[in-house]
């Protein structure tokens, strides 16, 4: 069964201060791994895809990277804007299987 | 391009009612998925429809269900309310199958 797992689960940090957030995964026959951004009572936003391992993705603060077992989002110099919870989910034969997502909170 | 959009946004109903929930996907998009979200499970597949067909389906019991019309707007209906039904409903297309997917911004239910 396809399976997401991040870590850490809630993690703190003051503003300017980088990080990285993980998602572990076992999947058969990877079709694509997404990050999602999620503010308290709105629906997932979209970030990014990646397809194959070895493949990195930029967007502004964000960088996201891709090995054949796991996802990194890092964030450099982040901003209290950037307090969010952010999903990691891989796209399986069939459905799209999300992690119970990483809480993110920057003190100003 | 306008988003997706759903509803009602709020909704509280009694156990052993039932409920419907509406969906308008982006404009284009052919492929409609529905999720659960709870602070327990995280978000749970429902079921994923393109052109009108249910293509997969997740774990959930019958009283689940859904359908999708000829303009890609899709529909959801809980049939005998549950109080562990509460939660939000979260709907997402995409333009094609294993592409991104774009959510709405859920229907919150509360089952009382």
């Amino acid at each position: 069964e396809d399976q997401v797992t991040q870590s850490p689960e809630a993690l703190r940090l003051q503003e300017g201060e980088s990080s990285s957030l993980n998602c572990s995964y076992t999947v058969s026959g990877l079709r694509g791994l997404f990050w999602y951004r999620q503010d308290p009572g709105k629906g997932p936003e979209f970030l990014f895809t990646l397809y194959s391992a070895g493949e990195e993705k930029e967007k502004e603060r964000l960088k996201a990277t891709l090995t054949k077992k796991e996802s990194f989002l890092h964030i450099t110099a982040p901003k209290p804007e950037d307090s969010a919870t952010y999903l990691c989910a891989v796209q399986g034969a069939q459905k799209l299987v999300f992690g119970q997502g990483t809480r993110l909170t920057i003190n100003p | 391009k306008a988003g997706v959009t759903q509803t009602p946004r709020y909704l509280i109903k009694t156990r052993g009612q039932q409920v419907t929930l509406s969906c308008s996907p982006i404009s284009g998009h052919r492929s409609v998925s529905w999720y659960q979200q709870t602070p327990g499970q995280g978000l749970q597949f429902l079921f994923e429809y393109f052109s009108e067909t249910q293509r997969n389906k997740g774990n959930f019991p019958g009283r689940f269900s859904g359908r999708q019309f000829s303009n890609s707007r899709s529909e959801m209906n809980v049939s005998t309310l549950e109080l562990g039904d509460s939660a939000l409903y979260l709907c997402a297309s995409s333009a094609e199958f294993r592409e991104e997917q774009y959510f709405g911004p859920g229907t919150r239910l509360t089952v009382t």
